[in-house]
């Protein structure tokens, strides 16, 4: 595979549940990111990472959790979200840090919080 | 941080040319301009970025100003396939990447 993949493509859960999202790069990228996307919305970021450490995080509320093991993948833990969480949850790369560099977006995954 | 000013709207017939402009009058020294686009149901694309001169690749070409405070993404031949919404962003050389998206440019091609 190539390029930015994203599982799962679509994902409904309640507001209690914990589930997890996952994006993988294959791009040989040092630098990966997660936005959301609302309707009728710019583009948010929520997270920034370089080499695996956490460079970013632009006051995302703790029910959103980010781990970056190694370079390639990055997770989204998700748990006791809000109807309002619900969203396009976009995740890219970009082969480093700086506005020199173009990034790499996924296809996205849409979740919905019932 | 720097600003952009797209049109809402605009509309092509296929094959023919597209300018789709871009004001940025507050850009820095350090800031680049990136263009995106995003089909619906998609993510974004990056489509092509910038400095100071113009640049070409397979995509599109990208007309920059001589003042930096403009730009224009050309689309050389519109296809169907090339409906979608574009994004023209400033990204600064230092700052950790915060991608303000804003409204876009909303392109339509008919046949």
């Amino acid at each position: 595979e190539t390029g930015v993949t994203q599982t799962p493509r679509h994902l409904v859960m309640g507001m209690t549940n914990k589930k997890s999202l996952k994006c993988e790069q294959h791009l040989g990228h040092n630098a990966m990111y997660w936005y959301k996307q609302s309707a009728k919305k710019p583009l948010e970021l929520m997270f920034v990472y370089s080499l695996e450490e956490r460079v970013e995080n632009n006051s995302v509320p703790s029910r959103f959790s980010p781990e970056c093991p190694n370079s390639s993948h990055l997770f989204l833990h998700l748990h006791t979200l809000q109807p309002e969480d619900s969203a396009l949850y976009l995740c890219a790369s970009s082969q480093d840090l700086g506005g020199q560099y173009e990034q790499y977006f996924g296809p996205g995954t849409r979740l919905t919080v019932t | 941080d720097a600003k952009t000013t797209q049109p809402n709207s605009m509309e092509s017939n296929e094959e023919e040319p597209v300018h789709l402009p871009c004001n940025h009058s507050t850009i820095s020294g350090t800031d680049y301009i990136h263009w995106y686009r995003q089909l619906p149901s998609q993510g974004p694309e990056y489509v092509i970025h910038g400095l100071t001169s113009n640049v070409n690749n397979r995509m599109a070409s990208l007309a920059i100003a001589e003042d930096r405070k403009s730009s224009t993404l050309i689309l050389h031949r519109a296809t169907l396939r090339d409906a979608a919404v574009y994004y023209c962003i400033l990204r600064d050389w230092y700052n950790n990447n915060d991608m303000r998206f804003g409204a876009g440019t909303r392109l339509t091609v008919k046949p």
